[in-house]
């Protein structure tokens, strides 16, 4: 079974403070996203990543950045966190080479005060 | 236009129905298409992927494409309280990313 992991469930960080959210799959995935899902706007992308050290901007990369330093880690920064920021975390992965199935991380739910 | 559409609900339906979940997509170029379930505070949960035209049966869960009418639906069999969610379309576009439709809120009635 595919599997991806996010570092925290539940996170509360203060406004201008640096946040790091960690994502982790376990199945040589190329391919991996970050989303946040806010009610009433659905899934947005905020970056994703094609390989080791390759990334691209989604729909909404302002205020956030990516690091891909290892094909099964991920990680989204906030580089001055603020409360609009506030929301859920979804990170996902794809194996590009067969079905396109996207498997999701169990989400981490991002207050920011 | 949206890329993805699907009826934000609420449907309703009673215990042992059919569950029917439609979406629409504007890409003709589309490939891959998706339905998600997602329980409040919880992740999305892929449950079934379809390719081709007609339709791909899982269980109680049955895909419906028709790419001609850039249409695809969700049919759930024998409806369950546990099935009350919210079911997300995602269709596959050209550069590899899904797109992600709003999401329709099934709740099932015992």
């Amino acid at each position: 079974d595919v599997k991806v992991t996010q570092s925290s469930r539940y996170l509360v960080k203060r406004t201008g403070e640096k946040v790091f959210l960690e994502c982790v799959q376990d199945m040589d995935h190329e391919n991996m996203f970050w989303y946040r899902q806010d009610p009433g706007l659905g899934l947005r992308l905020i970056y994703f990543s094609y390989d080791v050290k390759m990334k691209e901007k989604g729909d909404i990369p302002e205020g956030y950045s990516v690091s891909r330093e290892k094909k099964e880690r991920f990680s989204l920064i906030l580089e001055s966190a603020s409360t609009n920021q506030t929301s859920m975390y979804l990170c996902a992965s794809i194996f590009s080479g067969g079905s396109y199935e996207q498997y999701f991380g169990p989400g981490t739910r991002l207050t920011v005060t | 236009q949206k890329e993805v559409e699907q009826n934000s609900g609420p449907l309703s339906v009673p215990e042992g129905a059919i569950a029917s979940l439609n979406c629409t997509y504007s890409d003709r170029g589309s490939q891959s298409f998706f339905w998600y379930r997602q329980y409040s505070g919880k992740s999305p949960e892929l449950i079934m992927s379809i390719y081709s035209n007609g339709d791909k049966e899982d269980g109680r869960f049955t895909a419906q494409l028709n790419k001609a009418s850039q249409y695809v639906s969700l049919l759930i069999r024998d409806s369950q309280p546990s099935d009350s969610a919210t079911y997300l379309c995602a269709v596959r576009d050209r550069g590899g990313k899904l797109i992600f439709g709003q999401g329709t809120e099934l709740s099932v009635k015992p």
